[in-house]
């Protein structure tokens, strides 16, 4: 079993659609959470982080369920530039060595 | 800004060769990685470092060595390229206890051996 795994999609949805990516990680000692957005032929940068009460940032809302060793991202009226690929990523244990591991990412394609 | 600068976006080399990826920060961000991504696959940590002349192995470190002299490089040395070494490799670097998540990215070097 992969210690982080997502739907590789492609998700293709039309403009001010409502989309869901979903994550579970292996090691119930993971402690941090987050989701990194990566362009096309680009790095990954860090879209958000991921708490324990669920947090959002805009049209962003991402969930944390621990007993499940779940993530989710939620995208609201998702637009044009929404497009690209969404890592999910999870700290590799409960050590301080920091060492994150990444999802296969979840790709997103928003159609006008 | 955080720069973090990767020393060429494309290679080409032959089977055998040596091959140096260098990753400049200016940040003077502690943390230093190496990833490589693969369709399919995601992202896979070859090699880290916490500290200068420190070096810790990831996931898939065989056929990778680095080397972390000073504070702000990182470079990735492939002793004898091989064409399962195809790739684009990521350098990254955090500050702090990498707990807190936040990657910051070099714009990767594509690197391919024939």
């Amino acid at each position: 079993r992969k210690e982080v795994e997502q739907d590789p999609g492609p998700f293709n949805v039309p403009e001010g659609a409502t989309v869901a990516f979903n994550c579970t990680y292996s090691n119930s000692a993971s402690q941090s959470f987050f989701w990194y957005r990566q362009d096309c032929r680009k790095e990954p940068k860090l879209l958000m982080s991921v708490y324990s009460s669920g947090n959002e940032d805009g049209r962003f809302t991402a969930q944390l369920n621990r007993a499940s060793q779940y993530i989710s991202l939620l995208i609201r009226d998702s637009k044009l530039s929404d497009s690209a690929t969404y890592l999910c990523v999870v700290n590799g244990g409960s050590s301080n060595t920091g060492k994150l591991i990444f999802g296969q990412g979840t790709t997103l394609q928003v159609k006008p | 800004d955080v720069k973090v600068t990767q020393s060429s976006r494309y290679l080409v080399k032959r089977t055998g060769e040596k091959v140096f990826l260098e990753c400049v920060q200016d940040m003077d961000h502690e943390n230093m990685f190496w990833y490589r991504q693969d369709p399919g696959l995601g992202l896979r940590l070859i090699y880290f470092s916490y500290d200068v002349k420190m070096k810790e192995k990831g996931d898939i470190p065989e056929g990778y060595s680095v080397s972390r002299e000073k504070k702000e490089r990182f470079s990735l040395i492939l002793e004898s390229a091989s064409t399962n070494q195809t790739s684009m490799y990521l350098c990254a670097s955090s500050s702090g206890t990498a707990n807190t998540g936040e990657l910051f990215f070099g714009e990767g070097s594509r690197l391919t051996v024939l």
